[in-house]
Parts: C-alpha cells; structure tokens; sequence
C-alpha cells in the first residue's frame, strides 16, 4: 500500500494561533490532496495540488507540495475552534489505466477556544 | 443537492448472514470507491470503479463484492461477514481523472457479532 503519512499524529493549539500539519508519500504522485473528517462523519474535501504545482492557497488553508521530497504540508492560519477534526492527505496515482486515491491515517487536531 | 447517500448509517449482524451497503450518487460521476476506517490504520481502500461494468480491487477486498450494473450506483457486499469486518465504511465518488477530489457518504458504521 502507497499510503500517505501525516505528522504530526495529534496537535493541539489555541484558537488564533496557526497549524501545520505534514504529509509524505512514498511514490511519483498526479495529485495530493487534503481533506477534514468530523468525528465519525463523512470526508470533506478542501484542497487539491497537482504535481506540478509548488503552493495553493484557498480561505485560511495554503498547501505547499515538494516532491523532490515527496512531502505535502497543510497550514491552516488563524484557527477556530470549530476547525477542530481530523485531517487527512490523500495521494493520487495513476497508472495501467487506473486511477487510486490513497489516504494516511490522519492528524488529529484540537484547537482550544 | 449534490451528494453520495449511503444505507443504512448503522448495522448490527450476526456473522454469516449476507447484507448489502447500498450507494448511490447523483452527480453523474464516473468514478466510485468503497473505503473502511480502522482506528489506527487510517481509511483503507476496498474496491473502486471508474465506470459502469469496470470494477477493480484496492487494498482490502477479501470478503467484499461489489458491482456497477447502474452509474449511479455502487453497492458493497458482504456475502458472509465476519467480526474482523467490524469497521466503519464509507463510499465516495468523483469525475474521472486526475485533478477531482472525491465526495464523501455520511458513512456507514457495521457491527459483526
């Protein structure tokens, strides 16, 4: 399994303040994706990087991608408490005529009002 | 609205009694995939297909079936669950290719006893 890993595993910051979550791959990537999980809900999907990009932006969130390093950050600036979930980085691959999203385990974050 | 609707949200079964996760997406999507999350294994991939009658395996399909007779639809089935089965699942689905991310169901948590 290609699985992306985050890290940290768990953060907890003060609301106001920024966090920076982390991501690495194993292998050449179309895509890299982050997306945020309320407890036991449904994935959302809030950004999307290709290969060939560098840095994102969208709202508080701003992605950056090295895949000389094959590693992704997830910054989220200015936090809320309500941005407290888990996060997840998903890499896409492509290959023999198929296409594969793969997720990591996750980051929890907890952001303290 | 624009969603992916799974059914039922709970199950509780007894080992080897067949049952069916029912999927379904109207978005007109091509692409749909079945995931389980495992506290401390992050989401897995089950099965995925990229279009009508194409099914292809992912990291865990041993004791899954799934089909694709309908775009719209993606049913998971468990022809004999056992209590490893036990996890929470969820179906996503998004346009082909490389640069979509993916739409989440609410989920879909299964208890085998």
């Amino acid at each position: 399994s290609q699985q992306g890993e985050e890290d940290p595993q768990a953060l907890s910051i003060q609301e106001g303040e920024n966090a920076t979550m982390n991501c690495s791959y194993k292998t050449s990537i179309n895509n890299l994706q982050w997306y945020r999980q309320n407890s036991g809900r449904g994935l959302v999907h809030l950004i999307l990087i290709r290969s060939n990009e560098r840095e994102k932006h969208s709202g508080r969130l701003r992605v950056t991608l090295d895949t000389s390093k094959k590693s992704s950050s997830l910054l989220i600036t200015a936090s809320r408490a309500a941005d407290t979930a888990s996060y997840f980085c998903a890499a896409g691959y492509s290959g023999a005529g198929s296409y594969q999203l793969t997720f990591g385990k996750g980051t929890k974050l907890s952001v303290i009002p | 609205e624009a969603q992916v609707t799974q059914n039922p949200r709970y199950l509780i079964t007894v080992t080897g009694k067949k049952l069916t996760v029912t999927c379904s997406q109207n978005m007109n999507h091509e692409y749909m995939s079945w995931y389980r999350q495992d506290p401390g294994l992050g989401l897995r991939q089950i099965y995925y297909s990229m279009n009508v009658e194409v099914t292809d395996k992912g990291d865990v399909p041993e004791g899954y079936k799934v089909s694709r007779k309908e775009k719209r639809n993606f049913p998971l089935i468990l022809e004999s669950p056992s209590p490893n089965q036990t996890s929470l699942y969820f179906c996503a689905s998004s346009l082909m290719g490389k640069g979509y991310g993916y739409t989440f169901g609410s989920g879909t948590r299964l208890t085998v006893v």
